[in-house]
């Protein structure tokens, strides 16, 4: 049974870093490409970043892009989202999702994060 | 990387349909059949239920329907039930640069 696990959301102050981890069970992380999408308060679903399956490439949304890395720990089977200079508009909720051929086909929870003074 | 147009709500009674549509650019809706849909509900993960334009998950049913004509993409949702009323986000494909752009988002009330 595929389970993704988001964690490492919290409320953080503007500048700072978070680190959010997203743990799988179910299948390996290597087989798969890995989003990182988010919703804010009342907003749309967005996307922040895809890491191939085989680790080789990372792509970002324009508002994240310098800002947030993706990667992962095939040992742990364990996808992660470093997130650096952290701004009021970045609070959102977190989810992570397996792609399948360009669809995202099994989500996490989610993850809550807030940036606030 | 500009967001899909979607209509920010529909609304139909119990045993209707609604369609929405969901309008991108030759870029990326317009260019790759790689058009998806998810459901929302609150506090829920979202829900794949068309992939590909108009092809279904295993357990999505047959209610549910997509489609696509130049650069606009369309769900349709037939019979409507109750437990339809949900937020939906149409989603594309947008180039290996760009890589992927959801929709604005549609809610669907169930009169």
């Amino acid at each position: 049974q595929v389970q993704l696990v988001e964690s490492g959301g919290g409320v953080v102050q503007p500048g700072s870093s978070l680190r959010l981890s997203c743990a799988a069970s179910g299948f390996s992380l290597g087989t798969y490409a890995m989003h990182w999408v988010r919703q804010a308060p009342g907003e749309g679903l967005e996307w922040v970043a895809v890491i191939w399956s085989d680790g080789s490439k990372q792509y970002y949304g324009d508002s994240v892009k310098g800002r947030f890395t993706v990667s992962r720990d095939s040992s742990k089977n364990t996808l992660y989202l470093q997130m650096n200079s952290l701004r009021a508009e970045d609070t959102a909720v977190y989810y992570c999702g397996r792609e399948w051929t360009f669809r995202i086909d099994n989500w996490g929870q989610g993850t809550l994060v807030t940036v606030s003074p | 990387q500009s967001a899909l147009t979607q209509p920010p709500s529909a609304s139909g009674s119990p045993g209707q349909s609604v369609t929405i549509s969901c309008t991108g650019t030759s870029s990326d809706v317009g260019r790759y059949k790689y058009v998806s849909w998810y459901q929302l509900h609150p506090g829920k993960a979202p829900k794949l239920i068309i992939y590909e334009v108009s092809e279904r998950p295993s357990g999505v049913p047959d209610r549910f329907s997509g489609s696509k004509s130049g650069n606009t993409a369309y769900l349709t949702v037939s019979g409507l039930q109750a437990e339809d009323e949900a937020d939906y986000y149409c989603n594309s494909y947008a180039s290996s640069n760009t890589y992927y752009v959801f929709g604005t988002g549609t809610k669907v009330t169930v009169l």
